[in-house]
């Protein structure tokens, strides 16, 4: 079965600077994508960034960047300049064409002014 | 509405009674998802309906919970003689047809008491 890893519960970062949180998955799949997703205190789900497994680039996004990490099954998001907005839960998820999304524990982000 | 729409927004009920969760998707989308969020955790996948018929049930708990989606719209999940252990945040997500990317609504609250 398919595992989503996020080994931060809580991260923080002062406003304007950089933080990265973790990701590990396990698969046996070869074709995935996986997403990021923040989920403020409004609950709604809203999705950051994705990558498709077979693209080697990493995906970018503004100020949201990844390191996606094949062999390692790593998959890390990057803040950069971070604002008062960006605190929230922040998920990482995995799914196959198809197929439902497996979430990871979720690591909650506080922005410091 | 534009985006997924979840009612009621919260819901707090008896132990034992009946709910009904209702999930109107995106116009057009053909398969919608239910999770269930439990208290600092991520989102557990329940059920995925591929237009009207459930196309993998497997993440539900037991035979009180059951989804529906007659007319391959509008889903409503129905738990039968609601437990404490119930209560969690109940998303729902919808997805264009062969679409990665899940759009999720805000989530009914349930609390039993």
């Amino acid at each position: 079965a398919q595992t989503v890893t996020q080994s931060q519960p809580e991260m923080s970062v002062q406003e304007a600077e950089t933080v990265t949180l973790s990701c590990t998955y396990d698969t046996s799949e070869s074709d995935y994508y996986l997403f990021w997703y923040k989920q403020p205190p409004s609950r709604q789900m809203i999705l950051v960034i994705r990558q498709e497994a077979y693209k080697q680039q990493n995906a970018t996004e503004n100020r949201f960047s990844v390191n996606f990490q094949k062999a390692a099954k790593s998959f890390s998001l990057k803040i950069s300049d971070s604002q008062l907005g960006d605190a929230a839960m922040y998920f990482c998820a995995y799914k196959t064409s198809g197929s439902r999304l497996t979430f990871g524990e979720g690591t909650q982000l506080t922005v410091n002014p | 509405g534009a985006g997924v729409s979840q009612t009621p927004s919260n819901k707090v009920t008896e132990k034992g009674k009946y709910v009904e969760l209702r999930c109107d998707p995106i116009s057009g989308h053909t398969a919608l998802y239910w999770y269930r969020q439990s208290l600092g955790q991520g989102p557990e996948f329940l059920i995925y309906f591929q237009g009207t018929g459930a196309a993998d049930d497997s993440g539900l708990p037991n035979d009180r919970f059951f989804a529906v989606r007659p007319e391959g719209s509008v889903s409503t999940l129905k738990i039968q003689r609601t437990e404490r252990g119930d209560s969690a945040v109940y998303l729902c997500a919808s997805s264009p047809t062969g679409g990665t990317e899940a759009f999720f609504g805000q989530g009914t609250r349930l609390t039993v008491v």
